[in-house]
């Protein structure tokens, strides 16, 4: 069964420091991978995606994500948190081989960033 | 680019009545649109996948008479609520994909339905 794990329900980190929301998956197939964040009363906005090629991906608001096919991981990172990063990120999965584009959501992980 | 538009943002309204959801693109052409509904500090539930000019294929446990979605152009969605009661009181959100490539699906704001 396909399946998105994010282990974490909430993460708090200090302003300036690095974070890290973690996410791992199970597919049939190669994965293609999304980072989304949520914040409140409003939908979800698109972040980064790994399709194929370099592990590393670069996303919006100077957020990247390492993709690693033997730890069937898709860590979302960043170098130095802003308090306005608190928000609800989500992580989802698509299977290459689905031909309705339909994404397999993570839980949830809502990020927390301390003044 | 890449612009949702979903209207209304937040909905009372008394039990029984129906209450229309409407999901555009405004940027894009959408072949394909997802309707989600969000609990409380939960993940999204994917309710039913609608592609331009075809009947909505409706995930198992979503009562397709209940939520009536219509997919009648590529840039519009609708989600119709049914009869609501207070537990169809949720967070709807819907997404679109141009269907092409490997797009991601892009968000409407939601729209926050109150059944009293």
């Amino acid at each position: 069964a396909q399946s998105v794990a994010q282990p974490e329900d909430q993460v708090n980190v200090a302003e300036g420091n690095p974070l890290t929301v973690k996410c791992t998956y199970s597919v049939s197939g190669n994965p293609y991978l999304f980072w989304y964040v949520q914040y409140p009363n409003r939908g979800l906005q698109f972040l980064l995606k790994y399709i194929t090629g370099d592990n590393l991906v670069k996303g919006s608001y100077g957020f990247e994500a390492e993709f690693n096919k033997s730890q069937t991981s898709f860590h979302l990172k960043k170098p130095s948190a802003l308090v306005s990063d608190s928000a609800l990120y989500f992580c989802a999965v698509r299977d290459k081989g689905d031909s309705n584009y339909q994404l397999i959501w993570g839980a949830g992980t809502k990020l927390i960033i301390k003044p | 680019g890449a612009v949702v538009s979903q209207h209304p943002s937040w909905v009372i309204c008394k039990s029984g009545t129906s209450v229309k959801i409407e999901c555009r693109s405004l940027d894009f052409q959408a072949t394909t649109m997802f309707w989600y509904r969000q609990f409380p500090k939960q993940s999204l539930m994917l309710m039913a996948t609608s592609n331009e000019g075809s009947k909505a294929t409706y995930e198992q446990g979503v009562e397709k008479d209940k939520f009536l979605i219509n997919h009648a152009s590529l840039t519009l969605s609708t989600l119709t609520v049914t009869s609501a009661h207070p537990e169809d009181s949720s967070f709807y959100i819907c997404s679109a994909s141009t269907g092409l490539g490997v797009q991601p699906q892009h968000f409407g704001d939601g729209t926050r339905l109150s059944i009293l």
